[in-house]
């Protein structure tokens, strides 16, 4: 089973600065099947990056992902008040499904 | 516009069988492509992924679950319909259907959830 590893657990920071969310696989994985969610208290989890680097319909620019192999990134340049929620990383693979990371808070400073 | 919403019980008594819905509209899941797929999530815990159909009724399971997890759709219905037996309060949780976008196993669209407790 591939399991993805997300540090921090939580983010304090301040609107306007940046952050780096970090998604670790335990064994290399495609790219292509790699996704960053947001999820706001009592909603449904939003796509907002697919395929490690791609940004789904409606995402602001200011959302960027990265990475290969087991190290992938999600980073938020510049932060707004709506940016805090918590995020999550998701992988898909043939014999295992899909999986999630455990999640990382991103709060107000 | 792509939508989906959950439907079923709130309340469910142990070692029962757990039923919900998902209701599909914007798209048909006969679409060369398309699939859907359930997701739950424990309070305060993280997502879960259940199980998925494709649009050619190909299904797929969390494997630790495959046992007690049963994924089905009706096409003429636009529904696609999870079952889960001899639930337990573990299973207490937001239970979420989305749709997957393209062959890029991400979930571009999701429903609302539906709260389902399992307590005697």
């Amino acid at each position: 089973e591939i399991v993805l590893t997300q540090s921090p657990g939580t983010l304090s920071l301040s609107p306007g600065e940046g952050a780096t969310l970090s998604c670790r696989a335990s064994q290399i994985v495609s790219r292509t099947y790699l996704a960053w969610y947001q999820q706001k208290p009592r909603q449904a989890p939003r796509l907002l990056i697919y395929a490690a680097s791609s940004r789904a319909t409606g995402v602001p620019d200011r959302f960027s992902g990265g990475g290969s192999g087991t190290d992938f990134t999600l980073t938020i340049s510049g932060l707004e008040p709506e940016d805090f929620a918590v995020y999550y990383c998701q992988h898909y693979d043939n014999l295992w499904g899909y999986s999630f990371g455990q999640g990382t808070k991103l709060e107000i400073k | 516009q792509i939508a989906l919403k959950e439907s079923g019980p709130t309340l469910v008594k142990p070692t029962q069988t757990l039923t919900l819905t998902c209701s599909l509209s914007g798209f048909s899941l006969t679409t060369s492509g398309v699939g859907v797929g359930w997701v739950r999530q424990s309070p305060g815990k993280a997502l879960e992924w259940l199980a998925l159909i494709y649009w050619d009724d190909d299904k797929r399971y969390r494997p630790s679950l495959r046992s007690r997890l049963t994924i089905s759709r009706d096409p003429s219905k636009n529904h696609v319909v999870l079952t889960m037996t001899n639930v337990g309060p573990v299973d207490t949780a937001i239970y979420y259907c989305a749709h997957r976008l393209g062959g890029l196993h991400a979930f571009d669209i999701w429903g609302q959830g539906t709260l389902v407790t399992v307590t005697s």
